[in-house]
Formats: C-alpha cells, sequence, structure tokens
C-alpha cells in the first residue's frame, strides 16, 4: 500500500460515454500525476499538477480533461474516446521539498480503462 | 529528450540466484536521478531503489543493489538471492533535476522467478 488510491479499478466504456477516474493521495503530497500504461511501452506522462496547478499537459487529447479540486485529490475526466486509449491510467505523487526538488513518485494501483 | 532504454523484455533467475536487469538512458545533463520500480501483479508500482547521479556510490537496498555507470549511461539491477515475490515487472526511470516533474521510463522487463 503505498498511500494512492484509484477508483474505480476496472472500467468498460462505450466511445460515447463520460466518465471520471478518481486518485486520493493520504501522503501530504503537493503534486499528483497521471499517467497511461500500455502494453508493451513506457509509461507515458499526461498530466502534472503541482499545488492544484496544472504544469504539464503533455500533448493529450481534449476527450481527457484532468481535474485537481485540492492537493489530495486528482480526476481524470473522460468522453468520447476510442479504442485505443484502452490502457492501464496511473496516478503518482509525489512531494516538493524546500529545495525545490520533487522527490520519487508514489504510485496508485491503477485503473484499467477498455473503450468498447 | 531523455530517453531510458530497457533492453530486456523478460527475464527468468531461479530462486536464490543471482539476476541483473539492464537500463541505459540518453541525456545531455549532468545532474539527474535514476530509479528502478517494481510492478508485481497486483499493479501497484513500488519503488526499488534510487541513485542520484553525482554520487559515485552505488546504492544499495538489501538484496538489491544498482550497477551505475555514468559515462556509460548505464544503470542495472542486481537482484541477490531471489525470492519468488521478486516476480514483477521492473521499469527503470530516469528523472531531471532541472525539470523534476518529468520522470521517463523505459519499457519494463518482466521478472519470473522460477521454485
Amino acid at each position: 500500500e503505498t498511500g494512492v488510491t484509484q477508483t474505480p479499478r476496472h472500467l468498460v466504456m462505450g466511445m460515447t460515454n463520460k466518465k471520471s477516474l478518481k486518485c486520493e493521495q493520504h501522503l501530504g503530497h503537493n503534486a499528483m500525476y497521471w499517467y497511461k500504461q500500455s502494453a508493451k511501452k513506457p509509461l507515458e506522462l499526461m498530466f502534472v499538477y503541482n499545488f492544484k496547478e496544472q504544469t504539464e499537459n503533455n500533448s493529450v487529447p481534449s476527450r481527457f480533461s484532468p481535474e485537481c479540486p485540492n492537493s489530495s485529490h486528482l480526476f481524470l475526466h473522460l468522453h468520447t474516446l476510442q479504442p485505443e486509449d484502452s490502457a492501464l491510467y496511473l496516478c503518482a505523487s509525489s512531494h516538493r521539498g524546500s529545495s525545490g526538488l520533487y522527490n520519487e513518485q508514489f504510485f496508485g494501483p491503477g485503473t484499467r480503462l477498455t473503450v468498447l | 529528450a531523455q530517453t531510458v532504454t530497457q533492453s530486456q523484455p523478460e527475464m527468468s533467475v531461479q530462486e536464490a540466484e543471482t539476476v541483473t536487469l539492464s537500463c541505459t538512458y540518453d541525456t545531455s545533463e549532468s545532474d539527474y536521478y535514476l530509479f528502478w520500480y517494481k510492478q508485481p501483479p497486483s499493479r501497484q508500482m513500488i519503488l526499488v531503489i534510487r541513485q542520484e547521479a553525482y554520487k559515485q556510490q552505488n546504492a544499495t537496498e538489501n538484496r538489491f543493489s544498482v550497477n551505475f555507470q555514468k559515462a556509460a549511461k548505464s544503470f542495472s539491477l542486481k537482484i541477490s538471492d531471489s525470492q519468488l515475490g521478486d516476480a514483477a515487472m521492473y521499469f527503470c526511470a530516469y528523472r531531471s533535476s532541472y525539470n523534476n516533474n518529468d520522470m521517463r521510463f523505459g519499457a519494463g522487463t518482466r521478472l519470473t522467478v522460477k521454485p
């Protein structure tokens, strides 16, 4: 148990559905991340939030919409997805120290998303 | 851009034996961090070991140690006295000291431990 939880663990949705993934961290961290993990490919960083502000958006299609209401919660809103979006979506968090450097990231268990 | 390469998609080791997982990376930076993460079948990724590039001494955590060769840009993970619970996907990761939100991962190595 890393202190980062994700719900749901599994999600099956049609291309016209709207759904949301939720991530919560209980570690007091101030940065949160969304990654996409596809089979036999490196993890792809999607979004980064520092102190609730989005600081990175790695050319992610607009059908993925992140939301960070506070430092402990992160959402990924999904709409009109494509079958190629099927993957494991991982949330992570880390803490920015007084030096300004971020320590290692702690990961949640992921949401296995299948788009039909 | 930094890239991380794990050239071994799958590895296998006998229980109690030693195995080494390879990782190379490409960067023009002089200061950075390297990590090995483990992702068991339950999927939660956990940190195994980390190495700061400015440190010459190789990091060690119990049965896990690294061989960090900065000039060669190589960062291999050695697992000694392998246990069944070591079976997992192992990911090598690079993080810049300058943009340290951005962590780059390799494609992973699936380690099987045979009893």
